[in-house]
């Protein structure tokens, strides 16, 4: 019963260093999403992939790449860290075919950019 | 104009009491409606689907208005342990896609 699961949980970067969060289910899922959460605030998109092979920026797509790697496989890349991505990132999956059709996150990945 | 807007609160109610969160939504396209709980530094998880014909799971009723593009959760008889923020969700599932509101905060007291 894995679900989603993402990796790694707690990271530190310097400023300008690169990283991947990687994500993966075990849902069959069709759709992935990667969202942030700032403190006190609410969850932004950031990419989302409606299926394997495709992908499309959701509301922050600035300074992250994804990669759809697989159905299983969505994977967030920061190129050049800022202090302004730190955050909790979340990735979720869903199956929007069948009930109940709604999101299912990983635990998240608490990044500090310093 | 936000796509999902909901009332941030906070709402500090006592145990026992009834409370009530509402949520609109501005894509007449939207599909399927959730309701979310997120426990401090913890993913959201799912509470409830919300159905035109509104559901009930034990203390917790969902209500959608799709004329009026509104979304409602009751909670109950409230319980310590229902202190949390709740999500609105409203996902296009054609285009795989989720939207989630800010967030109401609901803190149940002694």
């Amino acid at each position: 019963n894995a679900g989603v699961t993402q990796t790694p949980k707690f990271q530190v970067l310097k400023t300008g260093q690169s990283m991947t969060l990687q994500c993966a289910q075990d849902m069959n899922h069709n759709s992935m999403y990667w969202y942030r959460q700032d403190p006190g605030m609410g969850l932004r998109l950031i990419y989302y992939s409606a299926s394997e092979g495709t992908t499309d920026k959701g509301e922050v797509p600035n300074g992250y790449n994804v990669s759809r790697l697989n159905k299983r496989e969505f994977s967030l890349r920061l190129e050049s860290a800022a202090p302004s991505q730190t955050s909790v990132y979340f990735c979720a999956s869903s199956e929007p075919t069948q009930e109940p059709r709604a999101a299912f996150f990983g635990q998240g990945t608490r990044l500090t950019v310093v | 104009r936000k796509e999902v807007e909901q009332d941030p609160g906070p709402f500090n109610v006592p145990e026992g009491a009834t409370v009530a969160f509402n949520c609109t939504y501005s894509n007449s396209a939207s599909q399927s409606f959730f309701w979310y709980r997120q426990d401090c530094r913890k993913e959201p998880k799912l509470l409830m689907s919300v159905y035109s014909s509104g559901n009930e799971d034990g203390r917790f009723t969902a209500q959608l208005n799709r004329a009026s593009q509104y979304i409602s959760l009751l909670i109950r008889d409230s319980k310590l342990s229902d202190s949390a923020t709740y999500l609105c969700v409203v996902a296009n599932t054609n285009a795989g896609k989720s939207t989630f509101g800010d967030g109401t905060t609901l803190t149940v007291k002694p």
